[in-house]
């Protein structure tokens, strides 16, 4: 089946030490997103990516990052966690009709990242 | 930037009982999707329903565009139906969905 991929689904760091989530897709969309979602609040975009093109959201700190080498790839890059980083991070894809719209959006099971 | 309301901000009900969850936004908007997030955290697309009405099995969901506003039913509800509901929208300018604070629903058996 089509999906999107997240890994590790837990992931535990310490404070300070750069860590990476990875997100994959099968379904061949152009646009891939990373979104925070921390503890009783709705998924916060961060960024997104429509192919190439790189999209940040105004607020996203500096201390996230983010690289998609291929269409089927995308990672998430925390440069220095803090113990506020400490969330749900979801990926999620969509493929842009010709509508211009960008149509349904398919979310991964998520990464819960711990900061120590 | 858009604003997404979502009504009731908790809910709680017995196995079998039936609810209607609202959604109110305030511009007009390119697409709109209801989504499910279990205890595990997966968000489960419900319905993608820009205008118009959808049903799938127990679940059915209603948006009138013009009036800004959704509504999600849930008949027969089960326990595995327990979940926090989002409601999102994608404002006419594009590229961004931007949720509501969900609703939280219990079932109880």
């Amino acid at each position: 089946d089509a999906m999107v991929i997240q890994n590790p689904r837990y992931q535990v760091t310490q404070f300070g030490k750069p860590v990476t989530l990875s997100c994959s897709q099968t379904l061949n969309h152009n646009v891939m997103y990373w979104y925070q979602q921390k503890s009783s609040q709705a998924p916060k975009l961060l960024f997104h990516y429509y192919d190439k093109d790189f999209n940040n959201e105004a607020d996203t700190p500096d201390n996230f990052q983010s690289r998609r080498p291929n269409t089927s790839f995308c990672f998430l890059d925390i440069r220095s966690p803090g113990l506020g980083d400490a969330a749900m991070y979801l990926c999620a894809t969509s493929d842009p009709g010709t509508s211009g719209s960008w149509e349904t959006q398919y979310f991964g099971p998520g990464t819960r990242l711990l900061v120590l | 930037g858009i604003q997404v309301e979502q009504s009731p901000p908790d809910l709680i009900l017995q196995e079998g009982a039936n609810s209607t969850l609202r959604c109110n936004f305030s511009d007009s908007v390119n697409n709109l999707q209801w989504f499910h997030q279990n205890p595990w955290g997966q968000l489960i697309n419900l319905f993608y329903i820009p205008s118009g009405t959808k049903q799938n099995g127990r679940l059915s969901a209603t948006t009138v565009a013009t009036e800004r506003y959704s509504l999600l039913y849930i008949s027969s509800s089960q326990t595995t139906d327990s979940g926090v509901y989002f409601c999102a929208v994608e404002e006419t300018s594009g590229s961004r969905l931007t949720f509501g604070e969900g609703t939280q629903l219990t079932v109880n058996p």
